[in-house]
């Protein structure tokens, strides 16, 4: 497919276990970016990555959560020893410049379907 | 540091009636803008955007916003409701600048209702 891909759509996890999200970005995107939203809310910044590189961490809510994406394609959101209020959805976006691009459709980012986590 | 502000959490319009859903913003920065719209499950879809050219900016679906730098708002409007617009909507800033600039901070989200 074409567009950002996201596994699992669902995740239900008990309080206190550990869950990876993954996020597999159109090919060729430099620029990939994770949000996450909670029920009722906007998306909010996470972390965003330029190719292998985190260079943004800034919107990661605790030392529980640690993204990587050691070949500048797939990246993987870790969530360690999961709490309640870490339920949400998970987006990532992906988009092909660093920045100033040559056309519209290289400024946009391009978002997945999400994860749903759910944590009881 | 950005913000934006969306009017309304829910806006209810008859079908074939103006949509009108409310974004004022808040950039140190020249900023660039969004509209995004989400279905139920699924992800954000971009509407439209703006990128310092032509205030008024054309969207997919109809719809439409224009930038007024005086008032700092970038409302979203469409002429004439379709039931498919039924969704939430969100406004989002993001700096003009390179990289991790580029993260976007959103509103809360409008819901749009369309009825009959």
């Amino acid at each position: 497919g074409a567009g950002v891909s996201q596994s699992p759509r669902y995740k239900v996890a008990k309080r206190g276990q550990d869950v990876a999200l993954r996020c597999d970005p159109i090919s060729g995107h430099v620029s990939l970016f994770w949000y996450q939203q909670a029920l009722g809310q906007g998306p909010e910044f996470l972390t965003y990555f330029q190719n292998e590189a985190q260079l943004d961490k800034s919107g990661l809510p605790s030392d529980r959560f640690f993204a990587e994406r050691p070949e500048g394609s797939v990246s993987t959101l870790k969530i360690q020893r999961t709490q309640q209020e870490d339920s949400a959805v998970y987006l990532c976006a992906s988009k092909l410049t660093l920045g100033r691009g040559q056309s519209i459709a290289q400024e946009t980012q391009y978002f997945g379907p999400g994860t749903r986590l759910l944590v009881l | 540091a950005q913000s934006v502000t969306q009017l309304g959490s829910h806006v209810s319009v008859s079908e074939g009636a103006l949509v009108l859903l409310r974004c004022n913003y808040s950039s140190s920065v020249p900023p660039y803008l969004f509209w995004y719209v989400q279905y139920p499950n699924q992800g954000l879809q971009l509407l439209l955007k703006y990128t310092s050219a032509a205030t008024l900016v054309k969207g997919i679906n109809g719809f439409e916003a224009e930038f007024k730098k005086s008032e700092t708002s970038f409302h979203l409007t469409k002429p004439s409701a379709h039931m498919s617009d039924a969704a939430e909507y969100f406004c989002a800033v993001s700096d003009q600048g390179t990289g991790t600039a580029s993260k976007l901070t959103f509103g809360t989200g409008t819901r749009l209702q369309v009825t009959l």
